[in-house]
């Protein structure tokens, strides 16, 4: 079985730009959850959603938005992109809303 | 705000030896805690989780250890291997919504 799939794995942006990181979970997983890991530091809540409907939002600007589709893909939103927003986004999926999540490998964005 | 820490960025043993890497956590309400390892470019992997109602938990060569009365929890790895160096991290939920992690502990296993 494949595992969590994040696209793409690496991007360059320019401060200003707009990117779009997707996500594909687990066969059978109906939660997804998105987080920001900077350099050094541990993982940082973003977004959780389940059944596609937003279960929770970590402390991130409004430049921050994201959706599940109906296959349970989903994907992350991140506008006028500031320098501070490179980081690793890693994408983990869950069959339930509480526990069990399983990490992909991540999508390294770097703003320039 | 609730958090989950780890008590050294770093940690460095020798091949076979046992390591111990450490937590501390400050919402007496979590319930549930979890081990991840992560290896340079990859995602964080699962290694061991453990709820509140249990004190120990053994896996293959690592055992999780709860002690509710400091909020501590530790992980254990024995005989660690050269395939064992990463940062680990420990995570617990938050709101039910998401999960806090530490800051990392970096293991480094010397030959």
């Amino acid at each position: 079985d494949a595992g969590v799939t994040q696209s793409p794995t690496h991007l360059i942006k320019t401060r200003g730009q707009q990117v779009t990181l997707r996500c594909s979970p687990i066969s059978g997983h109906k939660s997804v959850s998105w987080y920001q890991q900077v350099l050094g530091q541990g993982p940082q809540f973003i977004f959780q959603y389940y059944e596609k409907e937003e279960r929770g939002r970590g402390n991130f600007p409004d430049r921050f938005s994201a959706r599940q589709f109906p296959n349970y893909s989903s994907e992350l939103n991140v506008n006028a992109l500031l320098l501070g927003d490179s980081a690793l986004y890693l994408c983990a999926s869950s069959p339930t809303a509480v526990y069990g999540y399983t990490f992909g490998s991540g999508t390294r964005l770097t703003v320039v | 705000g609730e958090s989950v820490g780890l008590h050294l960025p770093t940690l460095s043993v020798q091949e076979g030896d046992n390591s111990i890497i450490n937590c501390a956590y400050s919402n007496s309400a979590s319930d549930y805690f979890i081990w991840y390892k992560q290896e340079s470019g990859k995602g964080p992997q699962f290694i061991i989780d453990i709820r509140s109602n249990m004190d120990k938990r053994q896996g293959q060569r690592v055992t999780v250890l709860l002690n509710k009365t400091v909020k501590h929890l530790s992980l254990q790895i024995a005989a660690t291997q050269p395939g064992d160096s990463a940062v680990y991290f420990c995570a617990g939920p938050y709101n039910n919504n998401d999960m806090r992690f530490g800051a990392g502990t970096r293991l480094t296993v010397k030959p």
